[in-house]
């Protein structure tokens, strides 16, 4: 079963809004990838933050951890219509090399 | 294109039948994992490799699954006697070893449907 969530579970923000989404997660993280898939394609990476970085920055985005209360956001600025996609996180937990999702949000950003 | 390729991108199988899929990482990429994404869900692991060995497997890989990657390089999952429960996105990703943690890049996926 998958840890953790997206939340919120769908998002609707007229173009130039900034949209933030956020992933929670329940056991101690080596470090958080975030990833854009749009309908029936596969995940596109966009940024990895680890568990002693605070936050990172990458053209239109920033993401920011949290360890202690154990998540972390994803904001996109001055958004557009091609932002629209569904947003996940994924997190390497402890010992795995493997990385857990949540069910993702879904981003519609409206012309 | 220098990113992970998977093939093929659709199959459409009837079910009880074979169904093989192949993933080519990104070169030098030692480390390859497979996934597997229903509709509204996020990946789900199934399985992870270094060079040729599989070092670990989800307890989703029934019996029925199994897969290879023989020299390293390319990998195959073969999903035996499907199901209609098998319907899904098959994801494969591949990243680099090294003592800091990498990013896993992901495939464009190959998406099955069991009739």
């Amino acid at each position: 079963s998958q840890q953790g969530e997206e939340d919120p579970q769908a998002l609707s923000i007229q173009e130039g809004e900034n949209a933030t989404m956020n992933c929670s997660y329940k056991t101690s993280i080596n470090n958080l990838q975030w990833y854009r898939q749009n309908s029936g394609r596969g995940l596109v990476h966009l940024i990895l933050i680890r568990s002693n970085e605070r936050e990172k920055h990458s053209g239109r985005l920033r993401v920011t951890l949290d360890t202690s209360k154990k998540s972390s956001s994803l904001l996109i600025t001055a958004s557009r219509a091609a932002d629209t996609a569904s947003y996940f996180c994924g997190r390497r937990e402890g010992s795995a090399r493997q990385l857990t999702f949540g069910s993702g949000t879904q981003l519609t950003v409206l012309p | 294109d220098t990113g992970v390729s998977q093939n093929p991108r659709h199959k459409i199988t009837k079910r009880g039948q074979n169904v093989t899929f192949r993933c080519d990482p990104i070169s030098e990429h030692n480390r390859l994992y497979w996934y597997r994404q229903t509709l509204g869900q996020g990946p789900e692991f199934l399985t992870y490799f270094q060079n040729e060995a599989q070092l670990e497997k989800s307890r989703l890989l029934s019996d029925r699954f199994s897969a290879e990657r023989p020299k390293g390089s390319f990998s195959t999952l073969e999903i035996q006697r499907t199901e209609q429960g098998d319907s899904a996105m098959y994801l494969c990703a591949s990243s680099p070893s090294g003592l800091v943690d990498n990013e896993q890049f992901f495939g464009p996926g190959t998406r099955l449907t069991v009739l």
